[in-house]
């Protein structure tokens, strides 16, 4: 079976650096996605890693490790507004060349001031 | 650029009564997606399409569960007979085209919640 990790919670305070955790048992690999949803909102795409190394995109940064089954996203300079779910999701080969998303449960952030 | 649309955002039913979804993906996107999100949980892929074919529908639970994409543009989900366990917010997401192509993202709409009493 496909399985992914993710912490349930976490809280942070503004203006700090959290780093929220993924882990993966998947049968193939095709890339991880960051995504953001807000409460009661469809999610946002943040970012994607499909080789080993940190991607930076202004104060978010993702990490992939796929010899480890693992990925970080990276949030800098907390504001208030980064308060949502952060889902971590696999990108699964398919038959006939197509894709299909596998996501974790999310990861609920709190910032607090 | 207009993003995914969905309708209605909100729709509380009685259990073994029918309900019907409707999603209009961004325009030129190829492939489009069905997911059912419950809460406290990731979205769950229910039925992807390339244009008007379906990819992959191993999740939908075709007893109740239908969905279509007749012109390869818009498509409807629907669920008859309803179930208690089927409350939950059900999101439409399209891609430019998914074949062969890592890159492709997946942008969602907004969601419909269903509530089944």
């Amino acid at each position: 079976g496909q399985n992914i990790d993710q912490p349930t919670e976490m809280t942070a305070t503004e203006g700090a650096i959290v780093q929220i955790n993924c882990t993966y048992q998947t049968s193939g690999f095709n890339g991880l996605f960051w995504y953001q949803q807000h409460a009661g909102e469809a999610p946002t795409f943040l970012s994607y890693n499909v080789l080993d190394g940190l991607e930076e995109k202004g104060r978010f940064s993702s990490f992939l490790s796929r010899s480890k089954g693992y990925s970080y996203l990276l949030l800098k300079e907390l504001q208030m507004k980064d308060s949502a779910s952060y889902l971590c999701a696999v990108r699964l080969p398919g038959s006939g060349g197509y894709n299909k998303l596998i996501f974790g449960a999310g990861t609920r952030l709190a910032v607090h001031p | 650029e207009a993003g995914v649309a969905q309708s209605p955002r909100y729709k509380i039913i009685e259990k073994r009564q029918s309900v019907a979804f409707w999603c209009n993906p961004i325009s030129g996107h190829a492939t489009l997606y069905w997911y059912q999100q419950i809460l406290g949980q990731g979205p769950k892929l229910l039925i992807q399409f390339q244009n008007n074919g379906v990819v992959d529908d191993s999740q939908l639970p075709k007893d109740r569960f239908s969905a279509e994409r007749l012109k390869g543009v818009d498509s409807t989900l629907k669920i008859q007979p309803a179930k208690l366990e089927d409350s939950a917010v059900y999101l439409c997401a399209s891609s430019f085209n998914n074949r062969g192509v890592l890159t492709d993202t997946q942008y969602f709409g907004p969601g419909t919640r269903l509530t089944v009493l």
